[in-house]
């Protein structure tokens, strides 16, 4: 069974930093991730989606990698602003249903 | 951009009262939807998965007779609630992948649905 861990699982930074986030997983036999981020009593929004065969994907400030054979992906957020005040998600989808496995979240606080 | 729409967005209603989820693909179809229930500061876990034309598959501990899933076109899915009890109080989201394009399409989600169940 996939296991999800993302760290830190909260962050308050002062605008303007650059972040990364971490995502770890246990089922390296994934077939792509995605992150989320996800507004507090809202759904979800997709960021990025990478494929198990690649390594990095880039959208805007944001770009997440992917090492699949350590079970490890990253999110980096450039020149943070308060609007990417929310909760980021990371979610590998299994080589069968596509079915997503989320982590617990981070908690991104970007003060003004 | 691809658009999953999900009603109601929130629920309040009395224990034993069953409750319906639509789950619609607005601009694209989707043979696959699937249904996450998400409980205060936790994170999304997959109850079932949906497939159109076909019975649904359940994540272990999901009770298949509680929660009813039907699929029954490449546009909509609905869950059920049926016979709520405060313990079902969650927030319900779905999300759909596009069948058109390839299997490596993101998985799109609704808004999800707030259900109180006093």
């Amino acid at each position: 069974k996939q296991e999800v861990t993302q760290i830190p699982a909260a962050l308050s930074v002062p605008e303007g930093e650059n972040l990364v986030l971490n995502c770890s997983f246990t089922d390296s036999a994934i077939y792509n991730l995605q992150w989320f981020r996800q507004d507090p009593g809202k759904g979800l929004t997709s960021l990025l989606l990478i494929q198990s065969s690649q390594r990095e994907q880039t959208s805007g400030r944001l770009n997440a990698s992917l090492d699949k054979s350590s079970g490890r992906s990253t999110l980096y957020i450039a020149a943070s602003q308060p609007g990417d005040s929310a909760t980021y998600l990371c979610a590998p989808s299994d080589t069968g249903r596509r079915a997503l496995t989320f982590g617990s979240g981070t908690r991104l606080q970007v003060q003004p | 951009g691809a658009v999953v729409s999900q009603h109601p967005s929130w629920v309040i209603c009395k224990s034993g009262t069953s409750v319906k989820i639509e789950c619609r693909s607005l601009d694209f179809q989707a043979t696959t939807m699937f249904w996450y229930r998400q409980f205060p500061k936790q994170s999304l876990m997959l109850m079932a998965t949906s497939n159109e034309g076909s019975k649904a598959t359940y994540e272990q501990g999901v009770e298949k007779d509680k929660f009813l899933i039907n699929h029954a076109s490449l546009t909509l899915s609905t869950l059920t609630v049926t016979s709520a009890h405060p313990e079902d109080s969650s927030f319900y989201i779905c999300s759909a992948r596009e069948l058109s394009g390839g299997l490596n399409q993101p998985q799109h989600f609704g808004d999800g649905t707030r259900l109180s169940i006093l």
